[in-house]
C-alpha cells in the first residue's frame, strides 16, 4: 500500500527561527495535506495541496506539492511557543472501492525552546 | 468546516469488555472514517463508515472486532470489542466535507482509550 516518508522525525528549535519538514513517498497521490495535532486533539488540517507544483500559504505556513506527485513540504517561519505539536503529511488515493482515502505519513513532532 | 464531537473523551476499561464510541457531526456528510492512533504513533485508517450500508474496513481490522454503525449521515458509532491492552489507543472519527469541491478530512477530537 502507499507508504508516506516524513522527516525529520523531531525538531528542536530556537523561538524565531523558521522551521522545515517534508514527505516523500513512492507512489502518487491526488492530494497532499498537512495537519498539526496538539497534545489531548485531533489533527487541525493547516494547509491542503491539489495540483503538482502547487505552492500555498496560510499565514506562516507554506506548503508545496511536488511537481511528480509524490512529496510535499511544510515551512514554518518565525516560529512562536504555540507552534510545539506534532506535524503530519497526508496523501489522498482512490482506494480500489472507488472513494476517496488518506494515508498519513509518520509525524514530525516539533519542540520549541523559548 | 464541520464541527464533530466524539464521546467519550477518553475511557479505561477492563479487558474482555466493550466500548462503543460515538460521532456526531454537525451537518450531513457522506463520507465518515474511523481511526487508531497507537501510543506515539501515526494514524491508521480502520474503515469507512458507510450509511446504508455495511462498513468497509482496512487491512488488518474485521468487523467482529470493531463493529460499525452509520444510521444516518451525521452519526456513526465504532465499538472496540473484547478489549486487550493492546487496544489502547486514541480512536477518531472523521468526516470528509465536499462543501468547497475538494476532499479535506476533518477530525473529531480523538476518544483516548486505555486497557487494563
Amino acid at each position: 500500500g502507499q507508504q508516506l516518508n516524513q522527516s525529520p522525525q523531531s525538531m528542536f528549535i530556537q523561538e524565531g527561527e523558521d522551521v522545515s519538514m517534508n514527505c516523500t513517498s513512492s507512489s502518487i497521490f491526488n492530494t497532499w495535506l498537512w495537519y498539526k495535532q496538539e497534545p489531548g486533539e485531533g489533527p487541525v488540517l493547516l494547509i491542503a495541496l491539489y495540483k503538482a507544483g502547487e505552492l500555498t500559504s496560510n499565514g506562516r505556513l507554506t506548503a508545496q506539492f511536488g511537481i511528480t506527485r509524490k512529496d510535499s513540504f511544510l515551512n514554518i517561519s518565525a516560529s512562536i511557543p504555540s507552534d510545539v505539536g506534532i506535524y503530519f503529511c497526508a496523501g489522498s488515493y482512490i482506494s480500489n472501492f472507488g472513494n476517496e482515502k488518506l494515508t498519513f505519513g509518520t509525524g514530525t513532532r516539533l519542540t520549541i525552546i523559548p | 468546516s464541520a464541527v464533530i464531537s466524539q464521546k467519550p473523551s477518553r475511557d479505561i476499561c477492563q479487558r474482555g469488555t466493550s466500548l462503543t464510541i460515538q460521532c456526531q457531526v454537525d451537518s450531513q456528510v457522506t463520507m465518515m472514517f474511523w481511526y487508531r492512533q497507537q501510543p506515539g504513533q501515526s494514524l491508521t485508517l480502520i474503515a469507512t463508515a458507510n450509511q446504508g450500508s455495511e462498513a468497509t474496513y482496512e487491512s488488518g481490522f474485521v468487523i467482529d472486532k470493531f463493529p460499525i454503525s452509520r444510521p444516518n449521515l451525521t452519526f456513526s458509532t465504532l465499538t472496540v470489542s473484547n478489549m486487550s491492552p493492546e487496544d489502547s489507543s486514541i480512536y477518531l472519527c472523521s468526516v470528509e466535507d465536499l462543501a468547497g469541491g475538494n476532499n479535506e478530512q476533518f477530525f473529531g477530537p480523538g476518544t483516548r482509550l486505555t486497557v487494563l
